[in-house]
This record gives C-alpha cells, structure tokens and sequence, in this order.
C-alpha cells in the first residue's frame, strides 16, 4: 500500500533553534518528494521538490534530504524563525507509465515560540 | 501569491442548499485540480482535469460535481452535503499532470450546517 507517514505529528520550539522533520514512505515506483509549507488558513507552498538521484536539496533555511534506499526523507530548518509556524507536508509522487499518483502524508505542525 | 485564486473564502451551508465554489488560475497551465482537507488527515484528491477534460474521479459521492469550462477555470457544485463534508477545499494547476510541481490556491473554509 502506498503511504506516506511524517513524524512528529507536532513541534513546539524557541526561535533560533534547529529542528528537523522526518518522512518515510512505501510509494512505488518513486518519481519525486516534495515538502510543502502550509501557513494556518492557507494553501501550501512548495519548499523543495527531490528525485531519486538527489540526496540533499536547499532552499534558504530549509534543507532537505533524501534517502531512496531506505525510503526517507528529512527536512531541516535551521535557526527557526516565528513565520516558520506552519504546517509541512511531505508528498511523494510517482507511478508507472501514463499513471501517477500523489500520496501526500498529514504532515508536521511546527510552532516557534518567541 | 501563488496564482491560483479562489471564492469565496469561507461558506457556511445548510445540507438542503446549492452552492459553488470558484478556482481560477493565472499561470497557464493545463492541469486543475480539486482536493479536501479535513483536520488530522492528508490531503484527499477528489478530481484532476488535463486538458478541460476530468481524468480522475476518486471515488468522489454525486453530491459534489466538478466543471471545467476552459483551461484557467474549476467549479465545484455542491448540492445536499452533510455535516462531514465541512473541510478545507484546495485548488491546484499544475502544467502537465505527471509529477509536476502542482500550485495551490488559498482554500474555501466550507461548513455544513
């Protein structure tokens, strides 16, 4: 069964400090990983998208990495700030030939405490 | 910004109304799509439109019924919902379907009464 499964359900942080979410999912065949970024009331935005020969990928603060052997992901943010308060979804796309799928999983809440 | 706009923002509708909800995009893609997200679960893919024509349909009940009149334009009629329809109702285009990077519209917060 395809799935896509994040942990921790939610973070709680002072801002300055690091922190970093994790990803793991049993989709196959695997054509991409995306992190979104979902501010309360909003739809999300795309942080970093990844491909089975990309292990490390940065966009800012935000670093993400990705393990195809082992099927995980990671996404790192470093020196958090409060507007990183968000919802972040990891979503793994992929499928056999004139198919595809979008399994998304239910993502991470972070909250950075001033 | 994304480039995807909806209306109305926030619905609130009794189970015996009729309402719409408004996507339109501004990026010129030819990919539209419809998705719900309830609290504590992931986002849930209702309809993908390719091309003004639906390609996918998940399973989605007869009470919701998308239209896509032209490539920058969705629809979602709602007639007779029920309380457990209450979500957030996203839009995203996307140019191509296959594994594209898909662009989200800000969402209609819809409560049934």
């Amino acid at each position: 069964k395809n799935q896509v499964e994040q942990s921790p359900q939610s973070l709680i942080i002072l801002e300055g400090k690091n922190c970093t979410l994790q990803c793991n999912y049993t989709v196959s065949p695997f054509s991409n990983l995306r992190w979104y970024k979902q501010d309360t009331g909003r739809g999300p935005v795309s942080l970093t998208i990844m491909t089975f020969s990309e292990n490390t990928k940065s966009n800012g603060r935000y670093t993400a990495t990705l393990d195809a052997d082992t099927k995980q992901s990671s996404l790192h943010i470093t020196a958090s700030q409060l507007s990183d308060s968000a919802s972040y979804i990891c979503v793994v796309s992929g499928g056999t030939s004139g198919t595809y799928k979008y399994i998304f999983g239910t993502g991470t809440r972070l909250k950075v405490l001033a | 910004e994304t480039g995807v706009t909806q209306t109305p923002r926030h619905l609130v509708m009794g189970m015996t109304n009729k309402k719409s909800l408004k996507c339109e995009q501004h990026l010129g893609h030819n990919a539209m799509y419809w998705y719900k997200q309830s609290a504590k679960k992931p986002l849930e893919l209702m309809f993908v439109y390719s091309l003004e024509e639906r390609v996918e349909n998940n399973s989605v009940p007869s009470r919701f019924s998308p239209e896509c009149p032209n490539s920058s334009h969705l629809f979602l009629h709602l007639h007779t919902l029920q309380p457990e329809d209450s979500a957030l109702y996203l839009c995203a285009s996307s140019q191509g379907i296959v594994s594209n990077e898909q662009f989200f519209g800000p969402g209609t917060r819809l409560t049934v009464l």
